[in-house]
């Protein structure tokens, strides 16, 4: 089983929809959770850090869930810019350092 | 803005030749990575730099050696190259290694195709 899973779509859905993401994580130790945003052809970068209380940062609202071990991403009023590959990041704490694992991302593209 | 580049972009190798990808920080980081990226795979950990001149294995590590002469430069380095090689490498940097750091900043990648 990955240490981290993600459905990796796509999600096709049009201007304006909701659109939710999931993410698992297996390993009941993880201590921070974080969802990337990768654009085709180009780097990740942190999109949202995922706090236990949940967070929200304009359209988007990340929550977690640690007795089932999820995190989850929520888009509303989603945009064409808002295509691109999700990543949900968990952190685990071994060895003297904050090792971070990667799910292999949730594809959206968002259409007129 | 945190810049961290790449050397190259793209690198078309051959089996067994050696390849040097350079990473270059200009933030001051002391952390430094190397990750490679697969469809369906997501982001693996090669190798780790916690310090100058420190190294750490990351989750698939064979094949791969790096090096960390200053602070600012992190270099992967395949010493023979082999076609299940081929692949997108992405280094980062981060500031802190406490608990809840998650921001990595990410280089463009180097897509390396192994033929």
């Amino acid at each position: 089983r990955k240490e981290v899973e993600q459905d990796p779509g796509p999600f096709n859905v049009p201007e304006g929809a909701t659109v939710a993401f999931n993410c698992t994580y297996s390993n009941s130790a993880s201590q921070s959770f974080f969802w990337y945003r990768q654009d085709c052809r180009k780097e990740p970068k942190l999109l949202m850090s995922v706090y236990s209380s949940g967070n929200e940062d304009g359209r988007f609202t990340a929550q977690l869930n640690r007795a089932s071990q999820y995190i989850s991403l929520l888009i509303r009023d989603s945009k064409l810019s808002d295509s691109a590959t999700y990543l949900c990041v968990v952190t685990m704490f071994s060895g003297g350092y904050n090792k971070l694992i990667f799910g292999a991302g949730t594809r959206l593209a968002v259409h007129p | 803005d945190v810049k961290v580049t790449q050397s190259s972009r793209y690198l078309v190798k051959r089996t067994g030749e050696k390849v040097f990808l350079e990473c270059v920080q200009d933030m001051d980081h002391e952390n430094m990575f190397w990750y490679r990226q697969d469809p369906g795979l997501g982001l693996r950990l090669i190798y780790f730099s916690y310090d100058v001149k420190m190294k750490e294995k990351g989750d698939i590590p064979e094949g791969y050696s790096v090096s960390r002469e200053k602070k600012e430069r992190f270099s992967l380095i395949l010493e023979s190259a082999s076609t299940n090689q081929t692949s997108m490498y992405l280094c980062a940097s981060s500031l802190s290694t406490g608990y809840g750091s998650g921001e990595l900043f990410f280089g463009e990648g180097s897509r390396l195709t192994v033929l």
